[in-house]
């Protein structure tokens, strides 16, 4: 099984420009979750599914446009690219629905890290 | 609002020597308590979480953390560490919302850098 894996691994954009990042998972994950990771403030959620063609918002979702349109990918998009999004962005999924409640552990791609000049 | 605590952003030791990574965090409600790792250009993984029970839970390479409730803290410690722990280690606090989703949030990191 390959986990939880993630495209690109590295992007430089111009600001202005749009893109869009994959995270495909293998390991039948319900939930899925995009985080943002930047110095001296820990990860922070951006958007998250409960399931397939379902999503909603995070603590910071502006700038980002998220789909699900199948369990096993969650697409992160950025429509137009802004210095203020350099960061690492980086996909996690955790386990089925079935040991719901809050005990879940999230399992993390590599991530992807976005430079906006 | 839950929050969580990490007062080190960063812990120099020596290679054998014993560590302990600090955590506190604040709720208002139930929360269950994870610390993960970081490894250099990699994503995060389990380290280890206390969901109830024993208070002293132990995690994968010889880490282990103790839960006290009364002083709401959650630290992490090693007896005796190796150059292959550097890495950067975070703690979490999760909760589950009335939708069922499982809310996570981390502390901003404390980098452990282990020399010989």
């Amino acid at each position: 099984n390959a986990g939880v894996t993630q495209t690109p691994k590295f992007r430089v954009l111009k600001t202005g420009q749009s893109m869009t990042l994959l995270c495909a998972q293998d390991m039948n994950h319900e939930y899925m979750y995009w985080y943002r990771q930047d110095p001296g403030m820990g990860l922070r959620l951006i958007h998250y599914s409960v399931g397939e063609g379902t999503t909603a918002k995070g603590e910071v979702p502006d700038g980002y446009n998220v789909s699900r349109l199948k369990k096993q990918n969650f697409l992160l998009g950025l429509e137009s690219a802004a210095p203020s999004q350099t960061s690492v962005y980086f996909c996690a999924g955790s386990e089925t629905i079935i040991e719901a409640g809050g005990k879940e552990t999230q399992y993390f791609g590599p991530g992807t890290r976005l430079l906006v000049l | 609002a839950q929050s969580v605590t990490q007062l080190d952003s960063q812990v120099p030791v020596f290679e054998e020597a014993p560590v302990e990574l600090r955590c506190n965090y604040s709720s208002s409600v139930s929360v269950y308590l994870f610390w993960y790792v970081q490894y250099p250009n990699q994503g995060l993984q389990l380290l280890l979480k206390y969901l109830s029970g024993s208070t002293l839970v132990k995690g994968i390479n010889g880490f282990e953390a103790e839960f006290n409730k009364s002083q709401t803290s959650f630290h992490l410690r090693k007896p005796s560490v190796h150059i292959s722990d550097t890495a950067e280690y975070f703690c979490a606090v999760s909760w589950v919302l009335m939708t069922g989703f499982q809310k996570l949030v981390f502390g901003t990191g404390t980098r452990l850098l282990v020399s010989p």
